[in-house]
């Protein structure tokens, strides 16, 4: 089963404005990950932030972990309609562990 | 430094055939995971291997699937006898050795099965 829910599970706002998506997750986890998909293209990695970090900042992009909650979210600042893909939230729970992803959530920003 | 290369990247298979993928990570990474897309769907964990070695394969199904990643070239994973169910899209991930490594994915291979 997957690990991982994204919400909302589609997002769409117009360029410019901020958009929030969040990752809610089941067990404990060492490290979260957030991932990019552009449509039928492979996943790229976007920022990992680990069990004892609350929040990371990497250019436009923010996420915050709440492992009280086991949730997680990413706020991306300003959008363009570069942004429009799919992202997907990804935990492990340390050690060679498998890394499991979650259901997605698909963001259009339009012109 | 060349990214995860899959191939081919659409096979077609009929139904009873056999399906091989490859997987050639990038270079100085020894872990390969494999993953399973359905359309408008999320990744379903497959196989997680290290050179020579299967670390968790909780995701493949026991009957028909195996993966294997030798010392020398790609990891293939086999899907033996497909059924149209199988038809999917295969990812293929990458990553250095280590905790919390973040993985580098390939572009995927398209199997649709007749």
């Amino acid at each position: 089963s997957q690990q991982g829910e994204e919400d909302p599970q589609a997002l769409s706002i117009q360029e410019g404005e901020n958009a929030t998506m969040n990752c809610s997750y089941k067990t404990s986890i060492n490290n979260l990950q957030w991932y990019r998909q552009n449509s039928g293209r492979g996943l790229v990695h976007l920022i990992l932030i680990r069990s004892n970090e609350r929040e990371k900042h990497s250019g436009r992009l923010r996420v915050t972990l709440d492992t009280s909650k086991k949730s997680s979210s990413l706020l991306i600042t300003a959008s363009r309609a570069a942004d429009t893909a799919s992202y997907f939230c990804a935990t492990d729970r340390g050690g060679y562990q498998k890394v499991t992803f979650g259901t997605g959530t698909k963001l259009q920003v339009i012109p | 430094n060349a990214g995860v290369m899959q191939n081919p990247r659409h096979l077609v298979r009929r139904r009873g055939q056999e399906a091989r993928l490859r997987c050639s990570p990038m270079k100085g990474h020894s872990h390969v995971y494999w993953y399973r897309q359905l359309p408008e769907e999320g990744l379903k964990f497959m196989v997680y291997l290290q050179k020579e070695n299967i670390i968790d394969e909780s995701g493949m199904p026991k009957e028909r699937f195996s993966a294997e990643f030798p010392k020398e070239g790609p990891s293939i994973l086999r899907i033996q006898q497909v059924v149209r169910g199988d038809s999917a899209a295969y990812f293929c991930a990458s990553s250095r050795p280590g905790v919390g490594e973040k993985l580098f994915f390939g572009s995927g291979t398209q199997l649709s099965v007749l």
